[in-house]
């Protein structure tokens, strides 16, 4: 069965730098969900989208955006990265009618030098 | 606002023991879902199960088995007969849905399980 896909699945930047994560949702699945999980932590909610429109927001920095394109899939853009971003970026989606079934994708593990 | 407590930060079993993994939840909601994630060592969160909140009866899935208690607000986590393969960060969440109807899964602190061969 097909998955969430996440792409890259790792990402090394320098401070200051920006990064663009991806998030390809499982099909027929309109709703995603971005998650950070620093190490050591839980994953914290950031931000999710339905059909395309910001659903809720969660503890997301200002320098992070994200949007939801016509085909669902979802960019996460982190601009002026800190070392305290490095983490663990979860996407999930959830289905036509049924936004409490989440499948998570696989996590891009981000590190900021 | 929705908090999900995992009181037990690290637990060591020896290999076969049987082991359960706490948790402790708080809404203001009538209906909410209750999940466990498995996060091994590679990363990745694998979903165990969902339960919501209308249905209290208790699952068994080989190994696995899941206690939800509404009176407690706790929906404990069995492995019985543990094996190696178990070793991993346990998450416990908790989705509600907010002003919009719109779902985000709030995380416990997760509970790292080593078992020792």
């Amino acid at each position: 069965a097909a998955g969430v896909i996440q792409s890259p699945r790792h990402l090394i930047k320098e401070k200051r730098e920006t990064a663009t994560l991806k998030c390809y949702p499982i099909p027929r699945h309109d709703t995603v969900y971005w998650y950070q999980q620093g190490p050591g932590q839980d994953p914290q909610f950031l931000i999710s989208f339905y059909e395309k429109m910001q659903s809720d927001k969660g503890s997301i920095p200002d320098r992070f955006s994200a949007q939801q394109f016509s085909d669902y899939h979802s960019e996460l853009n982190m601009s002026s990265l800190e070392l305290g971003d490095s983490a663990l970026y979860f996407c999930a989606s959830s289905p036509v009618g049924d936004v409490n079934e989440q499948f998570f994708g696989p996590g891009t593990r981000l590190t900021v030098l | 606002a929705q908090k999900v407590t995992q009181a037990q930060t690290e637990i060591s079993v020896v290999e076969k023991e049987d082991v359960t993994l706490d948790c402790v939840y708080e809404t203001r909601d009538t209906t909410y879902y209750l999940f466990w994630y498995k996060q091994p060592p590679s990363g990745e969160l694998v979903f165990l199960i969902r339960r919501n909140s209308f249905d209290e009866q208790n699952e068994i899935s080989g190994r696995y088995s899941w206690n939800f208690q509404k009176s407690t607000s706790s929906f404990n986590f069995t492995i019985t007969a543990s094996q190696v393969v178990d070793s991993a960060v346990y998450f416990c969440a908790l989705s509600e849905p907010n002003s919009g109807g719109y779902q985000k899964v709030t995380f416990g602190t997760g509970t790292k399980l080593q078992v020792i061969p």
